[in-house]
């Protein structure tokens, strides 16, 4: 079956500019995660859904970075007013459950600004 | 709060040999979930093996094993007959269960098989 997707796989924003990153979990999961992995660095939790509802956004770096899952399915992560330390890759994970140790990961995207 | 140490930040292993991936954690949550991750150069996250806090035994998925003691907060990787396909960064990583559903991750140690 399908795996988790991101869109898109590379991105290139000038400071400044809004950006939207989009992630296609696997159908029917429950669990959708988003994470920031820096150059040479393990991924760092940003964001935390079940279903629509977004229950964990401690990790997010600032009121810069917004996400959403309205239906409970796709979700997008916007970060607005891009600066260069936003540079890295965003990881989208899916879970099939809402307390479960399986996560499924996407290839990420990786957003450079310039 | 949950810290994931990688202490090698690359590791070098002739191909068909063993290698193992050091990592050790601290959290106090007594329930909790220990994971590596294969990242090849491709970026996505592989899913290897996978030790609970309150498993007896050492899990054991093919080529991988984890070396699990718990005592000293050490959850190794084991990776038996290595392969040239192996080379890749590995990441530890741990879920707690009353920190909430996110993952930590160590900062990764990467692989390079030699033929």
């Amino acid at each position: 079956g399908a795996g988790v997707s991101q869109s898109p796989r590379y991105k290139v924003a000038k400071r400044g500019q809004d950006v939207a990153l989009r992630c296609d979990p696997i159908s029917g999961h429950v669990s959708l995660f988003w994470y920031q992995q820096a150059l040479g660095q393990g991924p760092e939790f940003l964001t935390y859904f079940q279903n629509e509802a977004q229950l964990d956004k401690s990790g997010l770096p600032s009121d810069r970075f917004f996400a959403e899952r309205p239906e409970g399915s796709v979700s997008t992560l916007k970060i607005q007013r891009t600066q260069q330390e936003d540079s890295a890759v965003y990881l989208c994970a899916s879970s099939p459950r809402d307390s479960s140790y399986e996560q499924y990961f996407g290839p990420g995207t990786r957003l450079t600004v310039t | 709060a949950q810290k994931i140490t990688q202490t090698q930040p690359g590791m070098f292993v002739q191909e068909k040999e063993a290698v193992t991936l050091d990592c050790t954690y601290d959290t106090s949550d007594q329930s909790y979930g220990l994971f590596w991750y294969k990242q090849p150069s491709s970026g996505e996250m592989i899913f290897l093996i996978y030790q609970g806090s309150y498993d007896e035994q050492n899990a054991t998925e093919g080529r991988y094993s984890l070396n699990f003691q718990k005592a000293r907060k050490s959850a190794n990787l084991v990776i038996s007959a290595s392969q040239l396909g192996d080379s890749a960064m590995y990441f530890c990583a741990m879920r707690a269960d009353n920190y909430g559903q996110n993952f930590v991750f160590g900062p990764g140690t990467r692989l390079s098989v030699l033929p």
